[in-house]
């Protein structure tokens, strides 16, 4: 069964601060990478993706990508209270167009 | 990345009776997919909708009870048949585009259904 981590937080963190948020994949030959933010009551929305390891920075966004290990993190740099949201990390299924989504992890920016 | 539409965006139904959620887009594109998100969970890819052949259903959803049609490029519904208290989520359809290295998925705003 290929399976996708997250901590399901919440991640409470102060406007301001970096938030980090992990999420682990069981399976190797995983090539796709995809961050997605759902705020209560909307559908998901892309913020992120990457494929190689290292990091992709995208404005307050960076993914970070260790292959070797398995992870995927994506930190957000000087939170907002609007970035309080449930993030999702999603995996390509081997070289199929398929995603198989972790179960999200809430954050929650004080003001 | 293409403008993805649903109706109804949401609906109360009464057990037993079939509800079609209909999922438009402003462009051609080669893969669609539904996918279930039960409350509190996350995404769950109900199946592949094929133009011009039947979808491919996932491990847990077979053709009776979740009926899809996928006459073109920018067309696709998805039939939930003989509703229980337990088919109550939301269904999205989400779009696959390609962006060089692999197709990235785009999602509707999704269809909230209520079954009593």
């Amino acid at each position: 069964q290929k399976e996708v981590e997250q901590n399901s937080g919440p991640l409470s963190v102060p406007e301001g601060a970096i938030a980090s948020l992990n999420c682990t994949y069981s399976d190797r030959v995983s090539q796709s990478f995809f961050w997605y933010r759902q705020y209560s009551g909307k559908s998901p929305e892309l913020i992120m993706s990457i494929y190689s390891n290292g990091d992709k920075e995208d404005g307050r966004f960076t993914a970070q990508l260790n292959k070797a290990s398995q992870y995927v993190s994506l930190l957000i740099r000087d939170s907002q209270p609007s970035d309080s949201a449930t993030y999702l990390c999603a995996v390509n299924e081997d070289s199929s167009y398929k995603l198989i989504f972790g179960s999200g992890t809430r954050l929650l920016v004080r003001p | 990345s293409a403008v993805i539409s649903q109706k109804p965006s949401r609906d109360i139904c009464q057990r037993g009776t079939s509800l079609t959620i209909q999922c438009q887009v402003d462009s051609q594109v080669t893969m669609m997919f539904w996918y279930r998100q039960q409350p509190g969970q996350s995404l769950t890819l109900i199946a592949t909708a094929n133009q011009g052949s039947e979808a491919t259903y996932e491990s847990g959803f077979v053709i009776d009870k979740f009926p899809i049609s996928r006459p073109n490029l920018t067309f696709s519904t998805l039939t939930v048949s003989n509703m229980s208290p337990e088919d109550s989520s939301i269904y999205l359809c989400s779009v696959g585009e390609d962006r060089g290295v692999t197709d990235t998925q785009y999602f509707g705003p999704g269809t909230r259904l209520t079954v009593l």
